[in-house]
């Protein structure tokens, strides 16, 4: 079965911890994006990898890390840095970086900082 | 960056009417514009797009129209069901090819 797995799907964390949101795909694709889901925001981007060992920065990149060592795989470090860290995240893959391309999401990740 | 503005945030509508989301930009060179609809719970999923040579394309009770002039795309929802109720999201691809999203819109079809 094809697709984007995002684990955990719950995650809770005292302040000052890091935590790792993982991302796997099985479609093959070239590149994957991390977004954050605040209510009434929209989806705006953290991180996004075009190719395996290389990532540029969102538009929110403050406080969160990437790496991308395997071409399935693109998981997120939701620093202590981060100075609002409770929301919804959502993995993201496509094609390549290509304008017409179609995203397909995880089921996201709902982080809650204590 | 580029910017995209969605209107309404929210909109009822009884089943069978019409539903129409607005989104509006500012840069001229955006050139691929989708349309992602998420269900309460579950991941966005792509139902539309339409590219910047064509002014609008349906398939089925959804509709996209597009004007480059004004830099407004819409999102027309015909014959609404309540299985239509979602948020959706427009998005445009703008500089550096990267998806810039709206902010939502929440519709809910009563029966």
């Amino acid at each position: 079965d094809g697709g984007i797995t995002q684990s955990p799907k719950y995650l809770f964390r005292k302040e000052g911890q890091n935590v790792t949101l993982s991302c796997e795909q099985n479609l093959n694709h070239d590149a994957m994006y991390w977004y954050r889901q605040d209510p009434g925001q929209g989806l705006r981007l953290i991180y996004y990898s075009q190719i395996v060992n290389d990532f540029q920065k969102g538009d929110i990149a403050e406080g969160y890390s990437v790496s991308r060592e395997k071409k399935e795989s693109f998981p997120l470090t939701v620093t202590s840095a981060q100075k609002n860290p409770t929301a919804f995240y959502l993995c993201a893959s496509s094609i390549g970086l290509v304008v017409f391309g179609e995203l397909f999401f995880g089921e996201g990740s709902r982080l809650t900082v204590l | 960056g580029e910017n995209v503005e969605q209107h309404p945030s929210t909109l009822s509508v009884q089943e069978g009417d019409s539903a129409v989301i607005k989104c509006t930009y500012s840069d001229s060179a955006s050139n691929y514009f989708p349309w992602y609809k998420q269900e309460l719970g579950k991941r966005p999923q792509l139902i539309i797009d339409i590219r910047s040579n064509v002014g609008e394309k349906k398939d089925q009770r959804i509709a996209v129209t597009l004007n480059k002039t004004a830099k407004h795309f819409s999102l027309h929802i015909t014959e609404t069901q309540p299985e239509d109720s979602a948020v959706y999201f427009c998005a445009l691809r703008g500089g550096f090819q990267k998806l810039v999203f709206g902010t939502g819109t929440r519709l809910l079809v009563s029966p």
